[in-house]
């Protein structure tokens, strides 16, 4: 089965602190993993993609395949960091659709 | 460059209505998604379409829910009769050809009461 879980519906940190949103999957194959994210009035939007391997406003994610996790992880959180962020796969060769995780709300106390 | 549209913004109905969305992608965008996202959960595909033509519709309730895509450009989707648990934001997306990332709309909050 294809499946993105979010373990914390509900994550709380100070401002400067670390901040790791937690994301697996289960997928039979290599997946394509995404962060999207979504802030207060805003659209959805893609924060990062497993294969670009890059640091977006702080964040990076790596895929471990043998942990089937893709964690989302920045050193000092900022008040702006707080969002809803949703994690993300899309199976190969099913033209980019995306199975969604439940979500996860992280707040950034100052 | 526009983003995706969608109307109308909110609705409320009753059970047994019907009701329809309508969803104007980025201009150029192939792949038009249409997303059910029950409160608390992440978003759940409902229909796929490229241009015109239908890719995956495997989660879509086709006893009460049509979509359609018609000249490959802006998509309506239906719901006919509504039930209390079609409560939902109704997200629409597209992606261009190509490319991975989708741009979403900013969604339909369909209440049914």
């Amino acid at each position: 089965a294809q499946r993105v879980t979010q373990p914390e519906k509900l994550l709380s940190v100070f401002k400067g602190a670390p901040v790791e949103l937690k994301c697996n999957y289960s997928y039979s194959g290599s997946p394509e993993l995404f962060w999207y994210v979504q802030y207060s009035r805003q659209r959805l939007q893609l924060l990062l993609r497993h294969i670009s391997r890059e640091s977006i406003k702080g964040f990076t994610a790596d895929l471990n395949k043998g942990e089937t996790s893709f964690h989302l992880k920045k050193p000092f959180a900022q008040e702006e960091d707080s969002a809803m962020y949703y994690c993300a796969l899309s199976p190969y060769n099913q033209g980019g659709k995306l199975i969604f995780g439940q979500g996860t709300e992280l707040s950034v106390k100052p | 460059e526009a983003g995706v549209a969608q109307s109308p913004r909110y609705k409320i109905i009753e059970k047994r209505q019907s009701v329809a969305f309508w969803c104007n992608p980025i201009s150029g965008h192939a792949t038009l998604y249409w997303y059910q996202q029950i409160l608390g959960q992440g978003p759940k595909l409902l229909i796929q379409f490229q241009n015109n033509g239908v890719v995956d519709d495997s989660q879509l309730p086709k006893d009460r829910f049509s979509a359609e895509r018609l000249k490959g450009v802006d998509s309506t989707l239906k719901i006919q009769p509504a039930k209390l648990e079609d409560s939902a934001v109704y997200l629409c997306a597209s992606r261009a050809q190509g490319t991975y990332e989708q741009y979403f709309g900013p969604g339909t909050r369909l209440t049914v009461t």
